[in-house]
């Protein structure tokens, strides 16, 4: 079947620019995460969504940072005035359920540059 | 200091060669640990959880010390197929927190 997917792959930003990153969850997967990795680090926890209860924020780097999921599929992650430091690999996954008992699967990742 | 720390490595060895490494975590109440893989520029994977009383995969075993904290991965009879980044992964409820990775790299 289909896995998670997002879009684009690459974007490129000047300094400043606001940008929008795009996931589709696997049909069905309730909970959905969004984490980066920069070079050479470890993925970084950014936001988690399960359902319709409140988002857990508490990874987002800044306010500049925000992530809504409509109707319980889709999510966009929006950075807002974007920085060099905000260059990484933005990671989306979801999983049937919350917990770690369940294995969370990656999209191929939307890989950002701001010049 | 980090939540999850690894040897970044890289380790280079020949096929047929068994290589091990491990990491530390920090959060002693850490409820499980898993091994993910992630070749170069691809997604990370599942490779397998991590359980206390230790656990193989095929050619790869996994140990769990809680008492030390550290996790190990081991892989047996290399192949080259087996080439790629492994990232320990520990799990508080839904949040998963990831190590930098270890790189290795089997030669022919």
């Amino acid at each position: 079947g289909a896995g998670v997917s997002q879009s684009p792959s690459n974007k490129v930003t000047e300094k400043g620019k606001d940008v929008e990153l795009r996931c589709d969850p696997i049909s069905g997967h309730t909970a959905l995460y969004w984490y980066r990795q920069s070079l050479g680090q470890g993925l970084e926890f950014l936001i988690y969504f399960q359902g319709n209860s409140a988002p857990d924020k508490s990874g987002l780097p800044s306010d500049r940072f925000s992530a809504e999921r409509t109707g319980g599929s889709v999510s966009t992650l929006t950075i807002q005035r974007t920085q060099q430091e905000d260059s990484a690999v933005y990671l989306c996954a979801s999983s049937t359920l919350p917990g770690w008992g369940y294995e969370q699967y990656f999209g191929p990742g939307t890989r950002l540059t701001v010049t | 200091r980090k939540e999850v720390e690894q040897d970044p490595g890289p380790f280079n060895v020949p096929e047929g060669a068994t290589v091990a490494f491990n990491c530390t975590y920090s959060n002693s109440a850490s409820q499980s640990f898993f091994w993910y893989r992630q070749d170069c520029r691809k997604e990370p994977k599942l490779l397998m959880s991590v359980y206390s009383s230790g656990n193989e995969d095929g050619r790869f075993t996994a140990q769990l010390n809680r008492a030390s904290q550290y996790i190990s991965l081991l892989i047996r009879d290399s192949k080259l197929s087996d080439s790629a980044t492994y990232l320990c992964v520990v799990a508080n409820d839904y949040k998963l927190s990831f190590g930098a990775g270890t790189t290795v790299t089997v030669r022919a």
